[in-house]
């Protein structure tokens, strides 16, 4: 059971515009940043977004998230095959003193 | 360019022990902290645990407190993880990452590739 949920799956088409959300509480997501990263099979996990909304260089435009209080959402739009991939949402927990992951959303492009 | 190349897994024995290491490059290793991460076969992301750039500040997940050891060696730029008692549920791909800052709750910014543990009979 992971600390910070996520949807199991999601899934669309290219061109769709696509979220996953994360809900968490008062002790990660609503206290800390929240944290976006990608996992491709055999590939080392890669950030999507960092402090809530912030994308590292490299990471298109299509990638963008939000959070309000204990609950975050990570938007694709413009979806493409290669965005096929598990996302784990991550942030600090201060009861914990430790990183929490949601439980991870694999996404499918149709 | 950074890279962090993870080595040590391997297949041991319940009970048994194991060294995980994490070579860095690529950037001023001291100055930032990194952490370990797992992913078991078909499940999530988990932490397991983080230090900070001076090695002065640990942190541990529940789930393996008093059996891993995490630690650096700064002249080497390298990172390890010391794993004792080794059960089933430790079985996973060991990740090694990296924090932008020397606070171990800063942005984890990069990634390794991992290296799988099995422990088994």
């Amino acid at each position: 059971q992971s600390v910070l949920t996520q949807p199991p799956s999601a899934s669309g088409t290219p061109g769709q515009r696509v979220t996953i959300s994360c809900s968490g509480s008062s002790s990660n997501i609503g206290s800390n940043y929240l944290y976006w990263c990608q996992l491709l099979p055999g590939t080392a996990p890669k950030l999507l977004i960092y402090r809530n909304n912030q994308r590292p260089s490299g990471v298109p435009g299509r990638f963008s998230g939000s959070k309000s209080g204990t609950s975050a959402s990570l938007a694709i739009s413009g979806l493409r095959s290669e965005d096929e991939a598990d996302y784990y949402c991550a942030a600090w927990d201060d009861s914990l003193s430790g990183w929490v992951f949601g439980g991870g959303t694999k996404l499918t492009v149709l | 360019e950074v890279q962090l190349l993870e080595s040590g897994g391997g297949l041991e024995q319940p009970g048994g022990s194991l060294r995980l290491s994490c070579a860095a490059s690529g950037f001023t290793f001291s100055s930032y902290a990194m952490s370990w991460a797992r992913q078991a076969p078909g499940k999530g992301l988990e932490w397991v645990s983080s230090l900070s750039g001076s090695g002065d500040n640990t942190y541990y997940a529940d789930s393996v407190k008093g059996r891993f050891t995490i630690s650096r060696d700064n002249s080497r730029n390298t990172l390890s993880l010391q794993m004792n008692s080794l059960g089933a549920e430790d079985t996973a791909v060991y990740y090694c990452a990296k924090s932008s800052y020397d606070y171990v709750w800063g942005t984890i910014d990069y990634w390794g590739q991992g290296t799988l543990v099995t422990v088994s009979s």
